[in-house]
């Protein structure tokens, strides 16, 4: 059982490129989205989807898109990468009962 | 606006009892949950707490007074893979899935 699964686990990109963050899971949640992680800032909600075709924005929204196109796959864009995108990010889901999420491995994103 | 207050960090000794606090406001509450995070890895789920009291879990009890906006986690018996950041979230009720953290507690388990 993967659970959620998130790729690459490291990128560096330079100022001005753009990178889609993959996200898939295996357990027929619903409800998906994305985090980043800065030091002292906790968990920042990015994006979230509660279902195939549903989208919705978080926290911290501007400067990346996200689509759902089916329920296991939840890619995360950057339009063109800033240095203040560096971060970790992590994705999630969570099933109907709402009382456990699970978190990917992370990805760290550097940007030059 | 909705915040979720934690401290940055606590030190214990080993086979010692540590509690984090947390309080929160949210825009609407539908459950609390704790999280520990190793250095460098993700997340990993600890409790849920949806009704006022205490659930136990191991060496692990988180409390939940949502008329205080108020959590702790206690985590007893202290071992040195405890040292981790263990993470504060309520969901709140504005959407459904929708989480607020906090910024994390680190926890220091020395010798």
């Amino acid at each position: 059982n993967a659970g959620v699964t998130q790729t690459p686990k490291f990128q560096v990109l330079k100022t001005g490129q753009s990178m889609t963050l993959q996200c898939a899971q295996d357990m027929n949640h619903e409800y998906m989205s994305w985090y980043r992680q800065d030091p002292g800032m906790g968990l920042r909600l990015i994006h979230y989807s509660v279902g195939a075709g549903i989208t919705d924005q978080g926290e911290v929204p501007n400067g990346y898109n996200v689509s759902r196109s089916t329920t296991e796959d939840f890619p995360l864009r950057l339009l063109s990468a800033a240095p203040s995108q560096t971060s970790v990010y992590f994705c999630a889901s969570m099933g109907n009962k709402g009382n456990t999420i699970y978190f990917g491995e992370g990805s760290w994103l550097t940007v030059v | 606006g909705q915040n979720i207050d934690q401290p940055t960090e606590m030190t214990a000794t080993e086979g010692a009892i540590v509690q984090i606090n947390c309080t929160y406001q949210t825009s609407g509450f539908n459950g609390l949950f704790w999280y520990q995070q190793h250095a460098g890895e993700a997340p990993t789920f600890l409790s849920y707490n949806v009704l006022d009291g205490l659930e136990e879990k191991g060496r692990f009890s988180s409390f939940l007074s949502r008329s205080k906006g108020y959590s702790y986690l206690l985590l007893k018996e202290l071992q040195m893979k405890d040292s981790a950041s263990y993470l504060c979230a309520a969901m709140t009720t504005d959407s459904w899935g929708k989480f607020q953290f906090g910024a994390g507690t680190q926890v220091v388990v020395t010798p």
